[in-house]
Formats: structure tokens, sequence, C-alpha cells
């Protein structure tokens, strides 16, 4: 089984703080790693991937991979009050020509003003 | 919004009824995903199509049959389905299989009576 475990939260942080998400796997064969930010109700959306470790900065975001560890984490810098959402952690296995993405349960984030 | 997009957004339907839902994408892609999400599980995938051709059903039961015309529309028609089977259907497409990023289209919110 190939299970990707988050904590579903949720997590509160206040506005302006930094908000962490983590999230860790089981399946060392896996190679590349996903966030995906989902609002409520609507469809997710891709915000990082990342594939080699340490840590990959996009604008606010950080995501950090420990491929020791079996570990990706999440990072939000200067949280606003529009990223509350709940966030996914997907993975997928080396060599795997089908696109499979094994999703965790999403963590649920709130930053309140 | 992405350019993938999905019909009906809401669907309720009887257990011996029979339904479709459609998936369509204009972003070029050659891969096309079907996806239930349920509350408090991880995203399941259940079937991808690649240039057309089915390459993986991920064990789902025959009560859905997937379709695809062409590597822009897929369909999933429902019959005689359960009320365990209500949750939200996402459709994704990615350009070719083993790419990195799936789009997701908005999803049908499925209510089984």
């Amino acid at each position: 089984q190939k299970e990707v475990e988050q904590n579903s939260g949720p997590l509160s942080v206040p506005e302006g703080a930094i908000a962490s998400l983590n999230c860790t796997y089981s399946d060392r064969g896996s190679q590349s790693f996903f966030w995906y930010r989902q609002y409520s109700g609507k469809s997710p959306e891709l915000i990082m991937s990342i594939y080699s470790n340490g840590d990959k900065e996009d604008g606010r975001f950080t995501a950090q991979l420990n491929k020791a560890s079996q570990y990706v984490s999440l990072l939000i810098r200067d949280s606003q009050p529009s990223d509350s959402a709940t966030y996914l952690c997907a993975a997928r296995r080396r060599g795997s020509t089908l696109g499979r993405l094994y999703f965790g349960r999403g963590t649920q984030l709130t930053v309140w003003p | 919004e992405t350019g993938v997009t999905q019909t009906p957004r809401h669907l309720v339907m009887g257990m011996t009824n029979k339904k479709s839902l459609k998936c369509e994408q204009h972003l070029g892609h050659n891969a096309m995903y079907w996806y239930k999400q349920s509350a408090k599980k991880p995203l399941e995938l259940m079937f991808v199509y690649n240039f057309k051709e089915q390459t993986e059903n991920n064990s789902v039961p025959s009560r859905f049959s997937p379709e695809c015309p062409n590597s822009s529309h897929l369909f999933l028609h429902l019959h005689t389905l359960q009320p365990e089977d209500s949750a939200l259907y996402l459709c994704a497409s990615s350009l070719l299989t083993y790419t990195d990023t799936q789009y997701f289209g908005p999803g049908t919110r499925l209510t089984v009576l």
C-alpha cells in the first residue's frame, strides 16, 4: 500500500505567521512530490512540485523534501486569510509511466485576521 | 478557472438511474483521468486514458463505465449506483501520463439517493 499521510488539522495560524504543513510517505520508490491547494467546493490546484532533497522556494511558498526521512513539507510565509484551504500532498513513484499520484487526506488550514 | 471543464456540476440520481458525467479539456493534453473524492478520504484514482486508450482501471466497480472518444473528451457513465458512491468526481488532464502536472476540472458533486 503506497500511503501518503498528513495531519488532517485543522491548522490555525494568525495572519502574517508561517504555516507549516507536513507530509510523510511510505513508498521509498516515490520520486516526485506535489502540493495542491483545494478551496472548499473547488478543484485541487497545483502549488509546488519538488523532486530533489532540500528546499524549493516560490514566492511565499517553500517546499522541503527529505527522502531519507520520507518527509515532505510546505511552508507558507506571511500567511494570508486567502491561504485558508485544504492542502493536499501527493507522491508519484519513480518510473511510473501511468501518472498515478498517491494523495494524502489533506490538511485544512485556517488563517485568521 | 482551468482549461478543464466538467458537466454537470451537480447531479442527484436514484439507484436505478443511468447518467453520464462529461469532461472536456482545452489544453491540448493527451492523458485524462477520473478521480473520486469522498469526505475524509484521499483522492482515489479511478481510470487513466492515454491517447484515448485506457491504461489503468483501479479496481473500479463495473457500475462505473468510462469512455474516451478522443483526447479532449472523457465520459463516466453511471448506472445502478449505490449511496456510498456519492462523492465529488474530478476529471484531470496532463500532457502525457508521465509528465508532472495534472490539471483538474471543477468536479461533479454526485448524490445517490
